[in-house]
């Protein structure tokens, strides 16, 4: 079965200081992908990126850079320089690899409420 | 804007009641899928349909039920509604395995059960 654990709960920080979200993973599917949602306090989910199990590539976009590292099993996120704007619930999800109808159901983990404090 | 329209955004009922919450999926996705956001349970996935036919199922209730129709647009029924019903209900469409893009959410729909 497939889990996906963020032992972070709550995380403060005060603004443009760096923080990291925490994701670890389990799946026995050799094909897989991992993805980062944002769920601000409006409560809509927004996507923030994909990866696939074959893609161990860090990537950085604007202030948001993930670290995705097979060897532990974890996918971790860390925005630089935050803002409070960045307040916001964030889910790491993982589905199996696609199949013939499409991407598979997400799993998602508890998710960690992030507070940038002025 | 995800393209993924939910309709209605807020619905409050009773106990006992049945309910219908509607999903137009983005343009040019072929599949729907329902989860359920609550305090207790987090996110979960409840039930994906691919062109009209169910193709996979979670955790969702025997009260509950869905459907994808020809225009793709998916309703999602809960009925003999209960207290613990009162959620966040999303639905996420995405396109075919051709596609490099993933699922995108709407807006959802909050549900209160009183």
């Amino acid at each position: 079965a497939q889990k996906v654990t963020q032992a972070q709960t709550e995380i403060s920080v005060v603004e443009k200081e760096d923080v990291t979200l925490d994701c670890v993973y389990e799946t026995r599917d050799t094909t897989y992908y991992l993805f980062w949602y944002k769920q601000p306090p409006s409560g809509e989910l927004v996507f923030l990126i994909r990866r696939n199990s074959f893609d161990e590539q860090n990537e950085i976009s604007g202030r948001y850079s993930w670290n995705f590292q097979k060897s532990t099993s974890s996918f971790n996120f860390t925005i630089t320089a935050s803002q409070v704007v960045d307040s916001a619930v964030y889910f790491c999800a993982l589905s199996e690899a696609m199949s013939n109808f499409g991407n598979e159901k997400l799993t998602f983990g508890t998710g960690t409420r992030l507070t940038i404090i002025p | 804007d995800s393209g993924v329209t939910q309709t209605p955004k807020h619905l409050i009922t009773a106990t006992g009641q049945r309910v219908t919450l509607r999903c137009s999926p983005r343009s040019g996705d072929l599949s729907v899928y329902w989860y359920q956001q609550s305090l207790d349970q987090g996110l979960q996935f409840l039930i994906q349909y691919y062109n009209g036919e169910e193709r996979a199922k979670g955790n969702i209730l025997e009260r509950f039920s869905a459907q994808q129709f020809p225009d793709l647009h998916s309703e999602l029924n809960l009925s003999s509604l209960e207290l613990g019903d009162s959620a966040l209900y999303f639905c996420a469409s995405s396109a075919d395995r051709n596609s490099n893009q993933p699922q995108h959410f709407g807006d959802g729909t909050r549900l209160s059960i009183l």
